[in-house]
């Protein structure tokens, strides 16, 4: 069974400073993809980054990069430079391959708070 | 912006009452996705669809069904509706490939179960 785990409810950071997001997960698939996605307080889901199983590189998208250890099942969302529009719930993802085809699950969330 | 449209967009019912959430998409992707999300859960994955009437259950199927007659269109039935049903729901699609592409997302249904 595939499983996410997202150990942190809250996370404060102070404006400029950078932040980890904790990921782990847990699946007996060789390959698979781990997203992560910015919920603001307005509802709207709004992708951040992607790192397939096999990619050698850490994932980057402008200020968010993944710190990838696939040993440790880990796929943690760095930040740097918060901003205060940074303040919004983060999920980490896992899309595995199944007998129906693809499917994604989510972890519970982790809500960041950037302080001024 | 991915042309999704959740319907409707809020809905109060009564306990034991059926319920059907409409997820319609313009761009022809191969799968369709019907969450939960509720405080300290996430989002939980109900059902998904990787075709025409190809559905599949996720975490939480119990007490929902879902059908799938056109590529656009994705229902999600709850069949006696319940107050633990009492959630934001929000449907996504992706497109088929090697499981690199990312979700697009609804605006959400906020379902109230009275």
């Amino acid at each position: 069974a595939q499983k996410i785990t997202q150990t942190q409810p809250g996370m404060f950071v102070q404006e400029k400073e950078a932040v980890t997001l904790d990921c782990t997960y847990d699946t007996s698939d060789q390959s698979y993809g781990l997203f992560w996605y910015k919920q603001p307080s307005s509802g709207e889901m709004i992708f951040l980054i992607y790192q397939g199983s096999y990619d050698e590189q850490n994932a980057t998208e402008g200020r968010y990069s993944l710190n990838f250890q696939k040993a440790r099942k880990s796929a943690n969302l760095v930040i740097s430079a918060s901003q205060l529009g940074d303040s919004a719930m983060y999920f980490c993802a896992m899309r595995g391959l199944n007998t129906g085809g693809f499917k994604t699950i989510f972890g519970a969330g982790t809500r960041l708070f950037v302080k001024a | 912006d991915a042309g999704i449209t959740q319907s409707p967009r809020h809905k109060v019912t009564e306990t034991g009452t059926p319920v059907t959430l409409r997820c319609h998409q313009t761009e022809n992707h191969r799968y369709m996705y019907w969450y939960r999300q509720d405080p300290g859960h996430g989002l939980r994955l109900i059902h998904y669809s990787y075709g025409v009437k190809d559905t599949d259950k996720g975490e939480v199927s119990d007490g929902y069904s879902v059908s799938r007659s056109k590529t656009e269109d994705f229902l999600l039935t709850l069949e006696s509706a319940t107050s633990s049903q009492t959630s934001v729901y929000f449907c996504a699609i992706s497109a088929a490939g090697q499981g690199d592409e990312k979700l697009f997302f609804g605006s959400g249904t906020q379902l109230s179960v009275l």
